[in-house]
């Protein structure tokens, strides 16, 4: 079936810090990928999202492009905040059986110290 | 502001108890979820609603039941909780229209079976 591997961390980077977080996926089909972001004590979030290859998600200055060749969907900031300490999830979305659901990865804790 | 509602945010049961678990949501969404999130795991989906009514079995429906009278209200029910249920349970929505299945979550519902 369809899945999702991702970087689990936990990562722990200084402020201004370039971010990368690797996520991979398994999918027959072509799936929408996804990055979810959870702040302490809060449900997750949608960050961004790529609907088909080549697209490029980005929000709050993270960006992640959809790339078919390598089944990847890498989440990237250039400087990194303390305010985004968080849990980031990759998912894509599984169309199989005829209904759609998102399947998500393990999560990683980033924690950004200033 | 869009929202997705858990009734309780912590709660403490004993081994054998019957527990519910409320959500509901205020976006006329069809679609709504249930997931537990679990540290290692990620979210792994127990349950899943598209219409009043309709159920289907997520990855790890074993020891849940779900209950949709109500377009907006999706409970879920452990009907003799165990320990191995202690986790923290997530539920969400989304539209049947949203394009590549965008889901809202509720801020989550902590339970520790004792």
């Amino acid at each position: 079936g369809n899945s999702v591997t991702q970087m689990e961390g936990p990562v722990t980077l200084s402020e201004e810090a370039f971010l990368t977080i690797n996520c991979t996926y398994t999918a027959t089909g072509y799936p929408s990928l996804f990055w979810y972001v959870q702040y302490p004590g809060e449900g997750l979030q949608l960050l961004l999202k790529a609907t088909k290859a080549d697209d490029k998600g980005s929000n709050k200055g993270f960006e992640a492009t959809y790339r078919k060749e390598t089944t990847s969907f890498h989440l990237e900031k250039g400087s990194v905040q303390v305010s985004d300490s968080a849990v980031y999830f990759c998912a894509l979305s599984d169309h199989e059986g005829g209904s759609e659901k998102l399947v998500f990865g393990k999560g990683m804790k980033l924690t950004v110290n200033p | 502001d869009v929202k997705v509602t858990q009734s309780s945010r912590y709660l403490v049961k004993r081994t054998g108890e019957k527990v519910f678990l409320e959500c509901v949501q205020d976006m006329d969404h069809e679609n709504m979820f249930w997931y537990r999130q679990d540290p290692g795991l990620g979210l792994r989906l127990i349950y899943f609603s598209y219409d009043v009514k309709m159920k289907e079995k997520g990855d790890i429906p074993e020891g849940y039941s779900v209950s949709r009278e109500k377009k907006e209200r999706f409970s879920l029910i452990l009907e003799s909780a165990s320990t191995n249920q202690t986790s923290m349970y997530l539920c969400a929505s989304s539209s049947s229209g949203s394009l590549g299945g965008e889901l809202f979550f509720g801020e989550g519902s902590r339970l520790t079976v004792l």
